[in-house]
C-alpha cells in the first residue's frame, strides 16, 4: 500500500468555475477526513465519513462544497463557483477502525493544492 | 472551546544541537491527546509523538520528546542532535472527539530550519 493519494496535486482555476478532487485512502481504513489549509496556518477539519455515510461537516463547508465516498473506498471533494478564498491547500487522510496506535493509523495524503485566479 | 497556540512563527537551529518548540493548550475536558506533526515541503503531514492526558511519563520517540506540563497547559516538543533533514514545518494538535472517528485542532505551526 502506498499510502494516501490525492490527486490533482496543483489545480489552477478561474474564479467562477467548478473543481473536483480526489482522495484514494488507505485501503483497509474506513475513515476519511478533509481538511483545509491556508497559507501560514494549520489544517482545519472539513468533514469526515465512516464507508459511505457522511458523518460531521464543519461550518466551514460552505453550500458550494460537496463531499461524497460513493462506494466507501475514494472521496471526491467538489467545489463550485471557486472564489480567490478557496485558495489554499486540501489535505485527506484516513484512519482505521480497528486502531494502530493512539493515532489509529491516522495518516495524510500529501495533498491538492488550489489556486483560484 | 479548544484551542492550540504555537508562538513561534520561525526558529533557527544548528545542526546537532538540540531545539524546543513551543505548544500551549485550552480545553476544558479532562481527557485529551496531544499530537506532533511534521510537515515538509511536500506537503503530507507526518506523525511525530502523542501525549495523553493522562499518561504520567512525558512521551518520546527516537530525537523526538514531549515536555508535558499540565498545569501550564504546555506540550512543548525537543527535537535533540537536529539534523539538516528535520528543517519543516511543525504542528502541534489536539485531538477533538472520542474514539476512532476524531478530528484534529492544529495550531498555525513552526518553521524549523537546520543550519549547517
Amino acid at each position: 500500500d502506498t499510502g494516501v493519494s490525492q490527486d490533482p496535486r496543483h489545480k489552477i482555476t478561474k474564479r467562477g468555475q467548478n473543481v473536483t478532487f480526489r482522495c484514494d485512502p488507505i485501503s483497509e481504513h474506513n475513515r476519511l477526513y478533509w481538511y483545509r489549509q491556508t497559507l501560514g496556518q494549520g489544517p482545519e477539519f472539513l468533514t469526515y465519513f465512516q464507508n459511505e455515510a457522511q458523518l460531521e461537516k464543519s461550518r466551514l463547508l460552505s453550500d458550494r462544497f460537496s463531499a461524497e465516498r460513493p462506494k466507501g473506498s475514494f472521496s471526491t471533494l467538489e467545489i463550485q463557483r471557486t472564489e480567490q478564498g478557496d485558495s489554499a491547500m486540501y489535505l485527506c487522510a484516513s484512519s482505521s477502525f480497528s486502531g494502530q496506535g493512539v493515532n489509529y493509523g491516522y495518516t495524510f495524503g500529501s495533498g491538492t493544492r488550489l489556486t483560484v485566479v | 472551546a479548544q484551542k492550540i497556540t504555537q508562538t513561534q512563527p520561525g526558529m533557527f537551529v544548528q545542526e546537532k544541537e538540540a531545539v524546543t518548540l513551543d505548544c500551549t493548550y485550552d480545553t476544558s475536558d479532562p481527557s485529551y491527546g496531544l499530537f506532533w506533526y511534521k510537515q515538509p515541503s511536500s506537503g503530507e503531514m507526518i506523525f511525530l509523538i502523542y501525549q495523553g492526558s493522562y499518561d504520567q511519563q512525558n512521551a518520546t520517540e527516537g530525537r523526538y520528546s514531549l515536555n508535558f506540563q499540565k498545569a501550564r497547559k504546555s506540550a512543548n516538543l525537543v527535537i535533540s542532535a537536529s539534523q539538516l533533514g528535520d528543517s519543516a514545518m511543525y504542528f502541534c494538535a489536539m485531538r477533538e472527539g472520542e474514539g476512532q472517528g476524531f478530528s484534529f485542532i492544529f495550531g498555525k505551526g513552526t518553521r524549523l530550519l537546520v543550519k549547517p
